[in-house]
């Protein structure tokens, strides 16, 4: 089975300074897809942004972008100008095509946004 | 924006209970999930479906059963509950190839 290291549990991020979210991930696959979810104290488990596999360039959404490194199987988030409301559990998945629809999720990074 | 509700946020129940945690989705995905969320654990995932009737065993499906009669409607069963099943429970679904979308998840507590 695929496996999937977040080595940081936690970290911290000065409000409007700039964090980067670690990843990495075991797969003898060519074709997969990556993941980045968010969930908040409220529990709610929200897709941040998604990346495929086949795709050289990074993903970006707003203030999120990641650093998609293939040979490495590294999948790193940065997160830019970072909010109060950025504060959360990061978790970091992994999706094959190959092995039926399961997901490998890593164990996740709490967030935490100084003011 | 496709939409996944579990029935409940938070649930209690007495050890040796049979327990159903219903999760419904409205975006016709053929693929759901039961995720039980623990400290430390991270996401393992109980069971999975691929469409309706079927069922496939994930990491840690002993204590539990599903049942998928609907596409719409996935539910999880805990047929006689243990106070170490006491956890946050997650579903989802996801197309064949996209992201998991997620409910907002129930804490079970069993005492």
């Amino acid at each position: 089975a695929q496996t999937v290291t977040q080595s940081q549990p936690e970290m911290s991020v000065q409000e409007a300074e700039t964090v980067t979210l670690s990843c990495t991930y075991d797969t003898s696959e060519s074709d997969y897809y990556l993941f980045w979810y968010k969930q908040p104290p409220s529990r709610q488990m929200i897709l941040v942004i998604r990346q495929e596999a086949y795709k050289q360039q990074n993903a970006t959404e707003n203030r999120f972008s990641v650093n998609f490194q293939k040979a490495a199987k590294s999948f790193s988030l940065k997160i830019s100008d970072s909010q109060l409301g950025d504060a959360a559990m990061y978790f970091c998945a992994y999706r094959s095509p190959l092995t039926g629809n399961q997901f490998y999720f890593g164990t996740g990074t709490s967030l935490t946004v100084i003011p | 924006d496709v939409k996944v509700t579990q029935s409940s946020r938070y649930l209690v129940k007495r050890t040796g209970e049979k327990v159903f945690l219903e999760c419904v989705q409205d975006m016709d995905h053929e693929n759901m999930f039961w995720y039980r969320q623990d400290p430390g654990l991270g996401l393992r995932l109980i069971y999975f479906s691929y469409d309706v009737k079927m069922k496939e065993k994930g990491d840690i499906p002993e204590g539990y059963s599903v049942s998928r009669e609907k596409k719409e409607r996935f539910s999880l069963i805990l047929e006689s509950a243990s106070t170490n099943q006491t956890s946050m429970y997650l579903c989802a679904s996801s197309p064949p190839r996209g992201a998991l979308h997620f409910g907002n998840g129930t804490r079970l507590t069993v005492t």
